[in-house]
């Protein structure tokens, strides 16, 4: 089975500045998909953005990218230019590519980040 | 306007009695999902449907039921057998002709059992 570990509970970072969130993640399957996903207080999930493990070209949106080390299993988020509006709870997921990925997402614990004005 | 829509927002009941709790997508996407979401927990696959008429136990399917009867509705029941019901349910779809495609979620309900 996979895991998804985020260490980090909580993270502060002042308006404008730049911020990395970490997550981690065991498998043993060579074709997966990864995610970000934030929830604000309104407890919707938004997704943030997406890579593919068989593309080693790490994903941008925006102000949003990602470090996808593959052989490290490590997957982290990096926000620049903070705005308030980041303030959420970011979650990371896994999706096996096996059978077209149809049994659902494997989820990390999140981490709340707070963005200091 | 295309989405998920889950209600009620919030709902209360006793301990004991089963609840049932509605998911509908107009997307027409064929995968569905239910996850469960405690706090500090992430989120937690309950049960999926690939397919009308079809569904797997994810994670954590004991005490929860199911039924996938239209493509666009996958209700689920939490039973008394049930332990710890209280939690915020969150239903999502996907397309899943294309495994890249994302999940889609609803915008929840909120569980108490007291």
């Amino acid at each position: 089975a996979q895991t998804v570990t985020q260490s980090q509970p909580e993270m502060s970072v002042q308006e404008a500045e730049t911020v990395t969130l970490s997550c981690t993640y065991d498998t043993s399957e060579s074709d997966y998909y990864l995610f970000w996903y934030k929830q604000p207080p309104s407890r919707q999930m938004i997704l943030v953005i997406r890579q593919e493990a068989y593309k080693q070209q790490n994903a941008t949106e925006n102000r949003f990218s990602v470090n996808f080390q593959k052989a490290a299993k490590s997957f982290s988020l990096k926000i620049s230019d903070s705005q308030l509006g980041d303030a959420a709870m970011y979650f990371c997921a896994y999706r096996s590519a096996i059978g077209g990925g149809a049994d659902g997402l494997t989820f990390g614990k999140g981490t709340h980040l707070i963005i200091q004005p | 306007d295309g989405g998920i829509t889950q209600s009620p927002k919030y709902l209360f009941r006793k301990e004991g009695q089963n609840v049932t709790l509605s998911c509908e997508q107009n997307l027409n996407h064929d995968a569905m999902y239910w996850y469960r979401q405690d706090p500090g927990q992430g989120l937690r696959l309950i049960y999926y449907s690939q397919i009308v008429n079809d569904f797997q136990k994810g994670d954590i399917a004991e005490g929860y039921s199911v039924s996938r009867e239209k493509k666009e509705s996958f209700p689920l029941t939490v039973t008394s057998a049930q332990k710890n019901p209280t939690a915020f349910y969150l239903c999502a779809s996907r397309d899943w002709a294309g495994p890249a495609y994302e999940q889609y979620f609803g915008p929840g309900t909120r569980l108490t059992v007291t």
